[in-house]
């Protein structure tokens, strides 16, 4: 079975700091790995996906996320933040042997001005 | 338009009545998703097709909940009797074989 962790349900961070969301995963097939975002009243957009190769994979607006297979996690980062990134952000899973997509129960990033 | 269109945006019915909530997929995507997205939750998985057959149903909650898509294209998701919690946000998303998800901005229905 497959199931997606994100550690942090909040996440308070001032405008220009650094922030890292964090995500582990956990299952017994390979997996593809995406980052979506959920700005307040719109649908979820994808920032960024880890298929394969470069374990280090660069998105929109700055983000980026670093797939580390020993320790089932994927972990999404951005050098420094913009009050326009408040929002929800999810990490999702999907074993690469079927098509069901697994999704965390979100991390609510705000920016402090 | 180019994106998931998702009709309609909000539904308020009563209890025990029936809801039809509509999906239109990009042109020319094959695999269609619904999820369900409570407060405070991520997506719940519902149900899946590839073309016009229901691929993976596993995640209907019970047999109130229902799902067509006869044309291979528009979806409509169906449910019957609704009680007040199936009130959620439905969501809709159009995949390719890349594995990218794009996703409607979704259907909330509030039962009372």
């Amino acid at each position: 079975a497959q199931s997606v962790t994100q550690l942090d349900s909040q996440v308070p961070v001032f405008e220009e700091a650094p922030v890292e969301l964090r995500c582990n995963y956990s299952s017994s097939v390979s997996v593809y790995l995406f980052w979506y975002v959920q700005y307040p009243n719109q649908g979820l957009q994808l920032l960024l996906k880890y298929l394969s190769g470069s374990t280090l994979v660069k998105g929109i607006n700055g983000f980026e996320a670093e797939f580390n297979k020993s320790q089932t996690s994927f972990h999404l980062r951005k050098p420094s933040v913009h009050i326009s990134d408040t929002a929800e952000y999810f990490c999702a899973v999907n074993p690469n042997t079927g098509n069901q997509f697994y999704f965390g129960t979100g991390t609510s990033l705000t920016v402090i001005p | 338009g180019a994106g998931v269109s998702q009709t309609p945006s909000n539904k308020v019915t009563e209890k025990g009545k029936y809801v039809e909530l509509r999906c239109d997929p990009i042109s020319g995507h094959t695999a269609l998703y619904w999820y369900r997205q409570s407060l405070g939750q991520g997506p719940e998985f519902l149900i899946y097709f590839q073309g016009t057959g229901a691929a993976d149903d596993s995640g209907l909650p019970n047999d109130r909940f229902f799902a067509v898509r006869p044309e291979g294209s528009v979806s409509t998701l169906k449910i019957q009797r609704t009680e007040r919690g199936d009130s959620a946000v439905y969501l809709c998303a159009s995949g390719t074989y890349s594995g990218e998800l794009f996703f409607g901005e979704g259907s909330r229905l509030t039962v009372l």
